[in-house]
């Protein structure tokens, strides 16, 4: 059973726009979120993360709100740029001595 | 010099064949990792490592072993390839519980390509 879910695979976006991109989680446990980035050829890198005490962390033209609630979490950029074109991956963490766990990715293409 | 260094970076092998992928770090993280991109599939876990003399297996390690020959070096080995084991291999690294710094740093990736 998938812990993390990113339900959309793709995602198109005019440059300037903001783009939402969503990942929904399973598990109650998990404690720490964080958003990967990886472009062609390359490996993911790290762009932002969010500990499950807080509901908003900002850094520059990323925020990532986390709703506990919901079980939902969602990477807004604004404005998008083309360079943001990438997939971008979730990943949670459940603590003590466990991997992340990260949902499918979502590729986000920005358009010019 | 990168932080996460794999080798090779692109490798064609035949089906049946004895491969090893290998990964070094200068990170000095204790804990290692090894994942497979598959496309609508995501990072798929395969084994990790928290030390030297740990070693466990993730997800889909079926068809793979491992190698924790240092704290910087985790070897992957796939015994006899299959052409499903086709895909994107990366290793990554993360210090224990460092979420704030960024969890995981990733290599590269090797591209490999069983016919």
């Amino acid at each position: 059973d998938q812990q993390v879910k990113q339900n959309s695979p793709s995602l198109s976006v005019q440059e300037g726009r903001i783009s939402i991109l969503n990942c929904d989680y399973t598990n109650s446990m998990f404690d720490y979120f964080l958003w990967y980035k990886k472009y062609p050829a390359e490996g993911p890198t790290f762009l932002i993360s969010i500990s499950s005490i807080k509901d908003k962390n900002e850094d520059g033209r990323f925020t990532v709100f986390l709703n506990k609630s919901a079980k939902h979490l969602s990477l807004h950029i604004v404005p998008s740029q083309p360079g943001d074109s990438a997939v971008y991956f979730c990943a949670a963490d459940v603590g003590g001595n466990t991997p992340l766990v990260f949902g499918k990715g979502t590729r986000l293409s920005v358009i010019a | 010099d990168a932080d996460v260094t794999q080798t090779p970076r692109n490798r064609i092998t035949k089906t049946g064949k004895r491969i090893m992928l290998e990964c070094s770090q200068t990170k000095g993280h204790d804990r290692m990792y090894w994942y497979r991109q598959d496309p609508g599939l995501g990072l798929r876990l395969i084994y990790y490592s928290f030390d030297v003399k740990d070693i466990n297996k993730g997800e889909i390690s079926d068809g793979y072993s491992v190698s924790r020959q240092a704290q910087a070096k985790f070897s992957l080995s796939l015994e006899s390839a299959i052409p499903n084991q086709t895909a994107l291999y990366f290793c990554a690294t993360s210090d224990s519980g460092q979420w704030a710094s960024g969890g995981y740093t990733f290599g590269s990736g090797t591209r490999l390509t069983v016919v």
